[in-house]
């Protein structure tokens, strides 16, 4: 089974700031199977970003992905308060699903 | 717009059956896709448990396979999750999904709470 980890753990900034989330793989996936998600509390996860860099529907030119290998990164640019959340970064390696552990992002 | 919904008993006892249920509006299960469960104890992150195709073929996490079983309803277009000998590690939120686009899941039920206790 593929293992993700994400770093940092928690990040704190302000708003109209820029957030870079990490997220590595254990093994190389493809970058067609790589996802992030914004997750409220009290809510379901919403998807952002599919296939490392495609924007999901409806989702702000503010958010994008990029990365190949085992190494991804989500990022945010011009923060706005409502971005507070917890970020998970999703692979498929062909049989099963994986998720990261999630970064918290804070806004000042 | 894909909507869905899962229901079933918030409390099952240790050893027992969780059974729950996905009921989707907008969309057919029939239609070509993968419908999967996700699950999230409290406070911590997402697992994947299984999915199910459109064709009622399955797969499942390694790490619950001897436990789980999807299955599909046509004439109800829902889906479900059986997950057997349960413990208080099965605590959690139970969340439906539709796949796509690509390997993601786009659509989302808002989850149902289980607890596992005597």
């Amino acid at each position: 089974e593929i293992v993700l980890t994400q770093s940092p753990g928690t990040l704190s900034l302000s708003p109209g700031e820029r957030a870079t989330l990490s997220c590595r793989t254990s093994q190389s996936v493809s970058s067609s199977s790589v996802a992030w998600y914004q997750q409220k509390p009290g809510q379901a996860p919403r998807l952002l970003i599919y296939a490392t860099s495609s924007r999901a529907t409806g989702i702000p030119d503010r958010f994008s992905g990029s990365g190949s290998g085992t190494d991804f990164t989500l990022t945010i640019s011009r923060l706005e308060p409502e971005d507070s959340a917890v970020f998970y970064c999703q692979q498929f390696d062909g049989s099963s699903y994986t998720f990261g552990p999630g970064t918290k992002l804070e806004i000042k | 717009q894909v909507q869905l919904q899962e229901s079933g008993p918030r409390l099952v006892k240790p050893s027992e059956t969780l059974s729950l249920t996905c009921a989707v509006s907008g969309d057919s299960v029939t239609t070509t896709s993968w419908w999967s469960w996700i699950r999230q104890p409290p406070g911590k992150g997402l697992e994947w448990i299984g999915e199910i195709s459109d064709t009622a073929f399955t797969k499942y996490s390694p790490s619950l396979k001897s436990r789980v079983t999807i299955s599909l309803d046509k004439s109800k277009n829902q889906f479900s999750l059986n997950l057997n000998s349960v413990t208080a590690a099965d605590t959690a939120l139970y969340l439906c999904a539709k796949h796509g686009p690509g390997y993601s899941f786009g659509f989302w039920g808002q989850g149902t709470q289980v607890t596992v206790s005597p």
